[in-house]
């Protein structure tokens, strides 16, 4: 089945430090990224949406300064959380889907950890 | 926004019970989509729904929707201590904008030997 490959799988930094997270599909299109955080015990709460080639969609309440995502490629988007804070400490996790395939499954990463201190 | 709510938000039973988990929704929706998650990982998708389908199966897995009353139903049958995770429903809707998928809260299914 199709894969997608999340890297860092967990990142532990200082308050202040920029860090990017990529989201890879490894045997398809992904035309549309999606990018979602979780809190411990929480649901997932999509952040932001973005198709290649074109700005991002983000979820209200996202800063878009904050959480800066690229879509250059139709293999790849990243994450970047620019100048993280510990109430940035969350799971991130992406997911991608092909075109046409708003009717099938959305595959996820393996999520990335990210600890802030 | 979150789009589903499951309940329970916690089950817990014995091995080889069934166990039955249930989805609501708001809005329209293309279709709907169960997810497992063990701790700390990521999801592993169980089973799709489309909105024009009404009961689908998959080996041990039951999910049923209802569109007039906006309700789904997880069922996993003869449950094994591997089953332990939380689950969710996800919601996937276009409606003229981009396509996305709405996740509810989960419920944590434990399963004891």
């Amino acid at each position: 089945g199709a894969v997608v490959s999340q890297h860092p799988s967990w990142v532990i930094c200082k308050s202040g430090t920029s860090v990017k997270i990529e989201c890879r599909s490894l045997d398809f299109q992904a035309t549309t990224m999606f990018w979602y955080r979780q809190f411990p015990k929480q649901s997932l709460m999509l952040m932001a949406t973005s198709n290649e080639g074109s700005k991002a969609t983000y979820e209200q309440g996202v800063e878009k300064d904050k959480f800066l995502i690229n879509h250059a490629s139709l293999t790849l988007s990243t994450l970047t959380v620019t100048s993280a804070h510990p109430e940035d400490s969350s799971f991130y996790i992406c997911s991608a889907k092909g075109l046409w395939a708003d009717n099938q499954p959305q595959h996820f990463g393996d999520g990335t950890r990210l600890s802030i201190l | 926004s979150q789009q589903g709510e499951e309940d329970p938000q916690a089950l817990s039973i014995q091995e080889g019970e069934n166990a039955t988990m249930n989805c609501s929704y708001k809005t329209s929706i293309n279709n709907l989509q169960w997810y497992r998650q063990n701790s700390g990982r990521g999801l592993v998708h169980l089973i799709l729904i489309r909105s024009n389908e009404r009961e689908k199966h998959s080996g041990r897995l039951r999910v049923t929707l209802d569109t007039s009353k906006k309700s789904s139903s997880l069922l996993i049958t003869a449950s094994r201590a591997a089953d332990t995770a939380s689950y969710f429903c996800a919601t996937g809707y276009s409606g003229g904008s981009n396509y996305k998928l709405t996740f509810g809260k989960g419920t944590l299914l434990t399963v004891n030997p």
